[in-house]
C-alpha cells in the first residue's frame, strides 16, 4: 500500500536559517503530494501540492518539488520565520488508492529568535 | 480556498455519555468527507470515509458501532462517539471533498478539529 516516510524532528533552527524537511513516498499509479501545516490547537492547512512529476509546489515561501525518479517530495524555505513554528505533514492522495490520503508521521519545527 | 467548520471546538463530557460532532462544508458541496483522529504529538488516523447519501467505509480496527457516521447532505457529516470512555479522548478532525471537481479532486479541506476529554 501507500506509504510516507518524513524526515524524524523535532527541527530547532534560528529565524532566518534554511529550511529542509525530507519526505519521500511509496505509492503505485500516480498520486498527487502534500505539505500541509498545523498549528498548536488547530486542524491541518494546505500549505502546498503538486500533481504530477516534476510540479514545483509554493507557498509562503516555501517550496516542493515532485520528484518520481527519487520518490520525493522534500520542503524547503530559504529564510525561516518564528511564525513558521509548527507541525509539517507530507501526504500522498490518489494513485491506486484514490480518495484517501495518507500522511507522514509529522515533523515539528520549532524557530527561534 | 474551501472552508470547513467542525463543531464544537472542544467537548468534556462524562464517560458513559455519547457526544456529537458536526463537520459542514461552508462554500462548497461535499461528495466526501474524512474524519481522523489524531493523538497527542501524533499524525492523523483514518478512521472512516463517508459519502453522501451512503454508508460510511471504517478502517480495519475502527469499530462503527462505536463511532457512528452519518453523511445526509453534501454538506454536513456527523460524528457520534457513542458510550466515551477516557481512552476516546482525542482530537478528531474531519475533512471534504467534492469529487466532482476534475480540477481540483485530489484537494481535501481540513476543519479545524474538535477536541475531546472524556472524564
Amino acid at each position: 500500500g501507500n506509504s510516507v516516510t518524513q524526515m524524524e524532528g523535532p527541527v530547532t533552527l534560528s529565524e532566518e536559517a534554511f529550511l529542509t524537511i525530507n519526505c519521500t513516498y511509496t505509492a503505485t499509479g500516480y498520486p498527487s503530494l502534500f505539505w500541509y501545516v498545523q498549528y498548536p490547537g488547530e486542524g491541518l492547512q494546505l500549505l502546498l501540492k503538486a500533481t504530477k512529476a516534476d510540479d514545483k509546489g509554493s507557498n509562503k515561501g516555501f517550496e516542493a518539488t515532485y520528484r518520481k525518479e527519487t520518490t520525493s517530495f522534500h520542503l524547503e524555505k530559504g529564510s525561516v520565520q518564528v511564525s513558521d513554528s509548527a507541525v509539517y505533514f507530507c501526504a500522498l492522495s490518489g494513485g491506486t488508492n484514490a480518495g484517501k490520503s495518507t500522511f507522514g508521521d509529522g515533523t515539528t519545527l520549532t524557530v527561534k529568535p | 480556498g474551501a472552508v470547513v467548520s467542525q463543531h464544537p471546538s472542544w467537548v468534556i463530557c462524562k464517560s458513559g455519555t455519547s457526544v456529537k460532532i458536526e463537520c459542514r462544508s461552508l462554500d462548497f458541496q461535499a461528495t466526501t468527507m474524512f474524519w481522523y483522529r489524531q493523538f497527542p504529538k501524533q499524525s492523523l488516523m483514518l478512521m472512516a470515509t463517508s459519502n453522501e447519501g451512503s454508508k460510511a467505509t471504517y478502517e480495519q480496527g475502527v469499530e462503527k458501532d462505536k463511532f457512528l457516521i452519518n453523511h445526509a447532505s453534501l454538506t454536513l457529516s456527523t460524528l457520534t462517539v457513542t458510550s466515551a470512555h477516557p481512552e476516546d479522548s482525542s482530537f478528531y478532525i474531519c475533512s471534504a471533498r467534492d469529487f466532482r471537481l476534475a480540477g481540483a479532486k485530489e484537494t481535501q479541506y481540513f476543519g479545524p478539529g474538535t477536541r475531546l476529554l472524556v472524564l
